[in-house]
């Protein structure tokens, strides 16, 4: 049950877009559309913001989009905006009837 | 509205024991799969332990024959018995509620604020 692999940051000016990767193997990610994200500030409980693969809870700006390409998925956030700045991590299901998290991206908003 | 309250998190030495609890209001309990999420200081999120609706449980290796998850449907409350802890189980612990027919509960839709463990002599 090893991390996913995540960057560790990422940035960009307000209005751009970043993605923001998650790796996993056929065991996790690659196998099971079960990929969520979570967003979360400083303090407080993660909110989920995208679920299986990529579709969006209600109330989650559609600034945010998820996508998957093999063992590898994906979290963009276009629009960039201040209140983005946070901290991010994927999840999987796996083969293990568990869950596993990504090692987290810290988004900076230059 | 869903709510979820963990307490139970305090101070304990290596080798000692604690349960978490979580109560929940706003949903009928029994009908979903719950989980736990710890987040050591600083670090990342953790899948620790999880329950399905009907009683299943699964469990991270890292955890799995010194963790016990339960539920009680009818005081709409999970806990997560601790025992032979750890310094590295030193953690918020987070519960969580998986979405509506999930079996284990890896998407989580709703989480509590968390409540410290703090394993140390």
């Amino acid at each position: 049950q090893s991390a996913l692999t995540q960057p560790a940051s990422v940035s960009g000016s307000p209005g751009q877009s970043i993605t923001i990767s998650c790796t996993g193997t056929s065991s996790d990610v690659g196998g099971y559309n079960y990929v969520s994200w979570y967003q979360q500030h400083p303090g407080t409980a993660p909110k989920i913001m995208i679920y299986d693969v990529s579709s969006r809870p209600s109330g989650v700006s559609d600034r945010f989009s998820g996508s998957k390409s093999g063992n590898t998925a994906s979290l963009t956030i276009s629009g960039l905006q201040a209140e983005d700045e946070a901290d991010y991590y994927c999840s999987s299901y796996t083969k293990s009837n568990t869950g596993v998290f990504g090692t987290g991206t810290k988004v900076t908003v230059l | 509205e869903v709510q979820l309250v963990e307490s139970g998190g305090g101070l304990v030495q290596p080798g000692g024991s604690l349960r978490l609890s979580c109560v929940v209001s706003g949903f009928t309990f029994s009908s979903y799969a719950m989980t736990w999420v710890r987040q050591a200081p600083g670090k990342g999120l953790e899948w620790v332990s999880g329950i399905s609706n009907s009683g299943s449980t699964f469990y991270a290796d890292s955890v799995k024959g010194r963790f016990t998850i339960s539920r009680d449907n009818s005081k709409n409350t999970l806990y997560l018995q601790m025992n032979s802890l750890r310094v590295e189980d030193t953690a918020v612990y987070y519960c969580a509620r998986g979405r509506k027919g999930a079996v284990v509960a890896v998407t989580l839709d709703y989480w509590g604020q968390g409540t410290l463990v703090t394993v140390s002599s």
